[in-house]
């Protein structure tokens, strides 16, 4: 079993819905989570941090970590085309190399 | 802007040949890192670097030599390359104290082609 699953899509929807991002993980010792966000030719940049379970908002991102069943999400409210990108979750224990998924590619169509 | 620069961003090298990734970062930063990025895989860590110290090789080939020569710049050597190791050559700095070093800026990365 991969320590850390992503569906890597693609994903399209269309602007203004809302957008679930998900990845599940193996590791009980995961502590720290991460989602990151990446545009074509770019390289990845911190969205969202949170520290162990529960929920972190910020504006239009939401970032869930559920550590009982080792899951997080994100979720995209109104989402729009400058949304577009893959998203790649990361994770660790603390003082451990970060862990991350493959990443899902997001199209947000307008 | 990210505050990480990485040049060039794009090479292309022959299985002889020798070049140098090279990555330098304007944050502050006490730890830096290479990473690797394939299709339809997940980022693969090479090497890390706490002031100026190689902490972690994850069990990379010999072809790829890292320098760390200050906190500031970090060099990827690379000589007699495969064509299995085209691909996305991304640097990250962070600082070095959990948790901190969980927050990690990257460059835009160099694309390798190995021909």
């Amino acid at each position: 079993q991969k320590e850390v699953e992503q569906d890597p899509g693609p994903l399209s929807v269309p602007e203004g819905a809302i957008v679930s991002l998900n990845c599940t993980y193996s590791n009980s010792a995961f502590q720290y989570f991460m989602w990151y966000r990446q545009y074509s030719r770019k390289g990845p940049e911190l969205l969202m941090y949170t520290y162990s379970s529960g929920n972190k908002e910020d504006g239009r991102f939401t970032a869930q970590v559920d550590k009982s069943s080792k899951y997080i999400s994100l979720f995209i409210r109104d989402s729009q085309p400058s949304d577009s990108a893959t998203y790649l979750c990361a994770m660790n224990s603390g003082n451990t190399p970060l862990v991350f998924g493959k990443g899902t590619r997001l199209s947000v169509i307008a | 802007e990210t505050g990480v620069t990485q040049t060039p961003r794009h090479l292309v090298m022959g299985m002889t040949n020798k070049k140098s990734l090279k990555c330098e970062q304007h944050l502050g930063h006490n730890a830096m890192y290479w990473y690797k990025q394939s299709a339809k895989k997940p980022l693969e860590l090479m090497f890390v670097y706490n002031f100026k110290e190689q902490t972690e090789n994850n069990s990379v080939p010999s072809r790829f030599s890292p320098e760390c020569p200050n906190s500031s710049h970090l060099f990827l050597h690379l000589h007699t390359l495969q064509p299995e190791d085209s691909a996305l050559y991304l640097c990250a700095s962070s600082r070095r104290d959990p948790p901190a070093k969980n927050i990690q800026y990257f460059g835009a990365g160099t694309r390798l082609s190995v021909l």
